[in-house]
């Protein structure tokens, strides 16, 4: 159990453009779902955290007009990458927690984006 | 000081040797402590789980928590080739975010 995905897996785009990146728990509800971003070598640096329903709390530091989070139901997470530039590119990784297991974060496989 | 402290490696051992991952921390409210594995260009990978102090054992691995001198450790018997991934500890608080460290490059030869 306890399984997260995320689509796509990778994408390249041309600068400017904007990118959707979803995340999905598939058997469980994710009642709260984090974006992390991790840069080579580098360890996962946390950018923001939805609750179902509610509107995402940023890190300070992340750009909320740049990097739109969507929660719209309890199994579905999107973060939306607007007018993408290369400094953008990096892996995405979201995580899931339940209310059964509040403290335990799964994580989904990650997204690389590159921005050309 | 950061408020979690992990010596980013590498790390080279010989398969079958034991294998010790530590984590120092400055936050004495942190309450759960956690280790993933992470492969190259994948997700972290949810390995071992502990509330408060103490050990967990699951398998080759042991996850071991001293809160008085606020020190982590994961330990990996008969290490495998397949163990070689990246190693990272997190913890938190109840209600606050999870605070990662910076991993622990491990490999393994055979």
């Amino acid at each position: 159990g306890a399984v997260v995905s995320q689509h796509p897996s990778w994408v390249i785009c041309k600068s400017g453009t904007s990118v959707k990146i979803e995340c999905r728990s598939l058997d469980f509800q994710a009642t709260t779902m984090f974006w992390y971003r991790q840069f080579p070598k580098q360890s996962l640096m946390l950018m923001a955290t939805s609750n179902e329903g509610s509107k995402a709390t940023y890190e300070q530091g992340v750009e909320k007009d740049k990097f739109l989070i969507n929660h719209a139901s309890l199994t579905l997470s999107t973060l939306t990458v607007t007018s993408a530039h290369p400094e953008d590119s990096s892996f995405y990784i979201c995580s899931a927690s339940s209310v059964r297991e509040a403290e335990t974060q799964y994580f989904g496989p990650g997204t690389r984006l590159l921005v050309l | 000081q950061k408020e979690v402290e992990q010596d980013p490696g590498p790390l080279s051992v010989p398969e079958g040797a034991i294998v010790s991952l530590n984590c120092t921390y400055s936050n004495s409210a942190f309450q759960y402590f956690m280790w993933y594995r992470q492969y190259s260009r994948k997700g972290p990978e949810l390995l071992m789980y502990t509330y408060s102090s103490g050990n967990k054992e699951d398998g080759r691995f042991t996850a071991q928590v001293d809160k008085s001198s606020k020190y982590i450790s994961l330990f990996i018997r008969d290490s495998q080739p397949s163990d070689s991934a990246t190693y990272l500890c997190a913890m938190m608080q109840a209600g606050t975010a999870l605070i990662f460290g910076k991993g622990t490059t491990l490999s393994v030869s055979s």
